[in-house]
């Protein structure tokens, strides 16, 4: 079944403790994104990558890093979470081919609380 | 890209046709007209995107008017499972690279 996974789906941690969330779809896509979504801010792109080793900032990178050393996986880390990273995270992936632009496949979410 | 317009919510019968609008007047040439869905907290669902042609999928149809200002999804025969936030994006097809914004969307019930 073609799909994008994440892991953990749910996860409580604590300030400062870093943590990594993982991303990864069966679909062969080049490019794949992370986004947040909190409640009134709707969703908002975190950081995406186009390709293995291509990765560019989104629209809130501050508090992220990501890695894209294989086509298949994108995790994101945070280094040291802090409360207002409090969110629900999703990430998502969509074929390419030279410029077109096609739908984007999301995964389930992961909801992060940091206390 | 063009920023959109949709009403903050809508409700439904069960079984009759869901019309959703969505106000896109400044859109360009080149952006394309996407929808998305997010049931309750679940990853958004791509539905159906379209140019300047009338499309129709498996899920649902995209009317957009002739001077694409403007654009209505329609659900033919909504059921319970179409309760949902629904996102009417415009944007650049070419320009995968950026942002794709969700706004708020429309939040559909479906009711019995």
């Amino acid at each position: 079944e073609a799909q994008v996974t994440q892991n953990p789906r749910y996860l409580i941690t604590v300030t400062g403790k870093k943590l990594t969330v993982t991303c990864s779809q069966n679909m062969n896509h080049e490019y794949m994104s992370w986004y947040r979504q909190d409640p009134g801010l709707g969703l908002r792109q975190i950081y995406y990558s186009m390709n293995v080793e291509v990765t560019d900032k989104g629209d809130v990178p501050e508090g992220y890093k990501v890695s894209r050393k294989e086509k298949r996986n994108f995790p994101l880390i945070l280094e040291s979470p802090s409360p207002n990273q409090t969110s629900l995270y999703f990430c998502a992936s969509s074929l390419s081919s030279g410029s077109i632009y096609y739908e984007q496949y999301f995964g389930p979410g992961t909801r992060l609380t940091v206390t | 890209d063009a920023k959109t317009t949709q009403p903050t919510s809508m409700d439904c019968a069960e079984g009759r046709a869901a019309n959703l609008p969505c106000n896109h007047s400044t859109i360009s040439g080149n952006e394309y007209v996407y929808w998305y869905r997010q049931i309750h907290s679940q990853g958004p669902q791509y539905i159906i995107h379209g140019l300047k042609n009338n499309e129709t999928n498996e899920m649902a149809s995209l009317i957009i008017t002739e001077d694409r200002k403007s654009s209505t999804l329609i659900l033919p025969h909504a059921t319970l499972r179409d309760t949902a936030v629904y996102y009417c994006i415009v944007r650049v097809a070419q320009n995968y690279g950026q942002n794709f914004v969700f706004g708020p969307g429309t939040r559909l019930s479906v009711l019995p």
